[in-house]
């Protein structure tokens, strides 16, 4: 069973355009984290966010945790090629602070 | 400044074969886990350890072991491939909690043919 939905799975768009990427779920995280991943490479953190509705900004990616903790989305502003890899989303749960649940993933593409 | 080591890069084996795949970190990190990436079904924990000696399973255990001897290691053993264990394999270390964040390793892309 997937905890951690993302859409949309994939996403092309032509640069300068901006995009918005879900993760939900119908459980509750104490804590959700996004990371973004390129080919032949681990994923790398991007942001932690912990309070219900919380807002983080990293440069043209915002981020946002829901008031109820249970789904979190990421938008960015005039998307760049240098944007494009796999968008994971992934929450730990209270008491299992430590063991990370991933998203099934989102692929941006960013065309030039 | 090493973070998260994981060899072989890629693999071959054939149904049955049995091999080790190698972990290492030099964070100090109490925390490590091995996940299975495949096509639409982002990153799912095979086991997880949160010290020296301590191990755990996560969401597909099956047909695969580990051992935490050291701070440091954290090996993942396939028994007996099958072609179902084709899958690019990810080691990530973490302090204790989470919300740091875990650094992962390159990953091992595995095909058992």
């Amino acid at each position: 069973t997937q905890l951690l939905e993302q859409s949309p799975q994939f996403l092309s768009i032509q640069e300068g355009e901006n995009l918005t990427v879900y993760c939900n779920s119908s459980s509750v995280f104490s804590s959700l984290q996004w990371y973004r991943q390129e080919p032949g490479e681990g994923p790398v953190l991007l942001v932690t966010v912990v309070t219900g509705g919380e807002v983080k900004k990293l440069k043209r990616l915002t981020f946002q945790f829901g008031d109820a903790r249970k789904d979190s989305s990421l938008h960015i502003t005039a998307a760049q090629p240098g944007d494009t890899g796999l968008y994971l989303c992934a929450g730990a749960r209270r008491g299992a602070t430590n063991k990370l649940i991933f998203g099934t993933g989102t692929l941006l593409a960013v065309q030039p | 400044n090493a973070g998260v080591t994981q060899t072989p890069k890629f693999q071959v084996l054939k149904t049955g074969q049995s091999m080790t795949l190698q972990c290492a970190q030099d964070m100090n990190h109490e925390y490590m886990s091995w996940y299975r990436q495949d096509p639409g079904m982002g990153l799912r924990l095979i086991h997880y350890s949160v010290g020296a000696g301590i191990t755990d399973q996560g969401e597909v255990p099956n047909g695969y072991n580990v051992s935490r001897s050291t701070t440091e290691d954290f090996p993942l053993r396939l028994l007996s491939a099958a072609p179902s264990q084709t899958s690019v394999y990810f080691c990530a270390s973490s302090k204790r909690d989470s919300l740091y964040g875990y650094t992962f390793g390159s990953g091992t892309r595995l095909t058992v043919v």
